[in-house]
């Protein structure tokens, strides 16, 4: 049984597309968090949440405690942003971390 | 301000041995935890320190340790190294537990033959 549910796991696009890539969470929660990751390994923390919707840049994260869901959108897709996005919470009570599996993007030009 | 540092950044080590991965957060950062990740498991917690307590720590055995230093530097180390610890071990720092973003350093690749 996994805590955080991720999908899709893989997605393609077309540049400039607008993408988004949904996360579900079985366990309370104190935040919520977005990373992303390149092809070498390096993981860049794009957002933490614990309530309502933050923007940055073509990225918006959202949340919705009530129904233990977040989504990640990506507007005016760009190949750069071809990377592996996970989505990660940390519990309640703060001594643990759930990571969800990961959604591939490709951004094809 | 520097990032987030590890080494060493490749690693190669035999079942049975033991291993010292290090990690230097960013100036200022008194946070760090440590995650492994696998292509079978994903992301996973490892533990966090915090001004040199251990705060938290995921599910994983006892072979698995950690420290931390007075300067937040922090030390995590594997003993009797078994082929399923072959995994990319990240650290993160961030500037207090539960602060609004962690840095991740760029990993440290072990590979157990």
């Amino acid at each position: 049984k996994n805590e955080v549910e991720q999908s899709p796991q893989n997605l393609t696009a077309q540049e400039g597309e607008f993408i988004t890539i949904n996360c579900s969470y079985s366990v309370g929660i104190s935040a919520l968090h977005w990373l992303q990751q390149h092809p070498g390994g390096g993981i860049v923390s794009l957002f933490m949440l614990s309530s309502g919707k933050k923007k940055h840049g073509r990225l918006i994260a959202t949340i919705n405690i009530q129904e233990k869901h977040s989504s990640l959108h990506i507007t005016a897709s760009h190949p750069r942003d071809s990377a592996v996005y996970i989505c990660a919470v940390r519990s309640g009570t703060g001594n643990q971390f759930y990571f969800g599996t990961g959604t591939s993007l490709t951004v094809i030009p | 301000k520097a990032g987030v540092t590890q080494t060493p950044r490749y690693l190669i080590k035999t079942r049975g041995q033991q291993v010292t991965l290090s990690c230097s957060p960013i100036s200022g950062h008194r946070s760090v935890s440590w995650y492994q990740q696998t292509p079978g498991q994903g992301l996973q917690f490892l533990f966090e320190y915090f001004s040199e307590t251990q705060r938290n720590k995921g599910n994983f055995p006892g072979r698995f340790s950690g420290r931390q230093f007075s300067n937040s530097r922090s030390e995590m180390n594997v003993s009797t190294l078994e082929l399923g610890d072959s995994a990319l071990y990240l650290c993160a720092s961030r500037n207090q537990p539960g602060g609004e973003t962690q840095y991740f350093g760029p990993g440290t690749r072990l590979l157990v033959l």
